[in-house]
């Protein structure tokens, strides 16, 4: 299983861009890359999810390089209620699929 | 669409007593559903992973007598805490995936368990 290595905090303030790296050497050929989100007391919301280059959607892009051993969740404008933390995870979804949770990324954004 | 719901979100009980926790996929079929612990400003701790219809496959130091998990549907897995106890007291969470290469888990909004 690859583990994954993030931040364990970042701050920012709002309306600016926030950039989350995660590394992830020892990523396997069919493994993909997903981040999610958690408030307290909640469970984990999907944000995005690549296999390499980059992905965007209405929330987020993610930046995964060509030997895909990091990836980037990029996070445009955030705001107050973007304060959460951020996990990445990798795995290929095949049978004996498992996800390990890293330690996350707790961000907090100051006004 | 992807919504997974879990029942109840919170429950009070006392020590010795067991307590089940419901995790449903609402608009999807799941082919294997995961249960987590979580402890204050901790990460999510995998506890066992479910494919309907067969036994679940239980993560290293998790005891399979205390923590029962059936996933009798691609619709519905539940986690019975027996005879519990304080340190069982967490966060628990589930997800669910319905699928295929590269799918993605939804998880449930948690189930916070107290026990006195």
């Amino acid at each position: 299983l690859a583990k994954t290595t993030q931040p364990i905090s970042m701050d920012s303030y709002e309306g600016q861009e926030v950039n989350i790296t995660c590394s992830h050497n020892n990523i396997a050929t069919n493994d993909y890359i997903t981040w999610y989100q958690q408030f307290p007391s909640q469970g984990p919301r999907f944000i995005i999810q690549g296999y390499k280059t980059k992905v965007t959607n209405e929330v987020a892009s993610l930046f995964i390089p060509a030997d895909r051993k990091s990836s980037t969740l990029s996070l445009p404008r955030v705001s107050l209620s973007d304060t959460a933390v951020y996990y990445c995870l990798v795995g290929d979804g095949t049978g004996g699929f498992k996800t390990i949770f890293g330690a996350g990324t707790r961000l907090f954004v100051k006004a | 669409g992807a919504v997974v719901s879990q029942h109840p979100s919170r429950v009070i009980c006392k020590s010795g007593t067991s307590v089940k926790i419901e995790c449903r996929s609402l608009d999807f079929q799941a082919t294997t559903m995961f249960w987590y612990r979580q402890f204050p400003k901790k990460s999510l701790m995998l506890m066992a992973t479910s494919n309907e219809g067969s036994k679940a496959t239980y993560e290293q130091g998790v005891e399979k007598d205390k923590f029962l998990i059936n996933h009798a549907s691609l619709t519905l897995s539940t986690l019975t805490v027996t005879s519990a106890h304080p340190e069982d007291s967490s966060f628990y969470i589930c997800s669910a995936m319905e699928g295929g290469m590269a799918d993605t888990q939804y998880f449930g909004p948690g189930t916070r368990l107290t026990v006195l």
